[in-house]
């Protein structure tokens, strides 16, 4: 099955300063990439998504690169700020395999003023 | 409020009692999917739901667990003789027939085993 790997676990930034999550991904028949943002107390809510067709895709301050090649994607935030704290998930699956997302361990993100 | 709705949101039980979670998904949406996460993890898959049929299940959901959602309107998670190791937050979450991908996760159930 496939195997999501999330790196960093953690990641404390200053505000305004850039934030990069990276995840890699085992299964190479899989063709969408979502990340979800967690807040305490919360489920997890899609922020971005990226399909194997396509290798970046920006949203304001969000972005998405995807490297099928390598079979990595990453997450970029810009300008970031306070409100971005949380944990970020990436996740992988199949489109028409029942969007069985597999997600990665998690990353915690601290915005420090 | 129209979102993904879970019930109880926290429950505590004793090793070897029988639990059940309910989901209310947003109206209309066709999937409904059980995950289950840890402290410090991602979310794991359990279970899927298209309208009231049961598509797949995860190796993760031994005999003691069962989903049903007969009506292919709610949901609910039974785990029977519970163990220490089933203390998680249950999430349950639904998509809908425009098949975006986006996932819309409730705000959980988490369970703990004494």
């Amino acid at each position: 099955g496939e195997n999501v790997e999330q790196h960093p676990s953690t990641l404390s930034v200053q505000e305004g300063d850039s934030a990069v999550i990276k995840c890699t991904y085992s299964d190479s028949a899989s063709n969408y990439f979502p990340w979800y943002k967690q807040e305490l107390g919360k489920g997890p809510q899609l922020i971005i998504d990226i399909r194997s067709n396509v290798g970046e895709k920006k949203d304001q301050r969000i972005a998405v690169t995807l490297n099928k090649t390598a079979k990595h994607f990453s997450l970029h935030i810009t300008e970031t700020q306070p409100e971005d704290s949380a944990v970020y998930f990436c996740a992988a699956s199949r489109e028409g395999g029942g969007n069985k997302l597999t997600f990665g361990t998690g990353t915690q993100l601290k915005v420090e003023l | 409020d129209t979102g993904v709705s879970q019930d109880p949101r926290h429950k505590i039980t004793k090793r070897g009692q029988n639990v059940t979670f309910r989901c209310d998904p947003i109206s209309e949406h066709n999937r409904l999917y059980w995950y289950r996460q840890t402290l410090g993890q991602g979310p794991e898959f359990l279970t899927y739901f298209q309208n009231e049929a049961q598509l797949e299940k995860s190796r993760l959901l031994s005999d003691r667990f069962s989903a049903e959602r007969p009506k292919g309107s709610f949901s609910t998670l039974e785990i029977q003789r519970t163990e220490q190791g089933d203390s998680a937050m249950y999430l349950c979450a639904t998509s809908g027939t425009a098949n975006t991908g986006e996932l819309f996760f409730g705000e959980g159930s988490r369970l703990t085993v004494l």
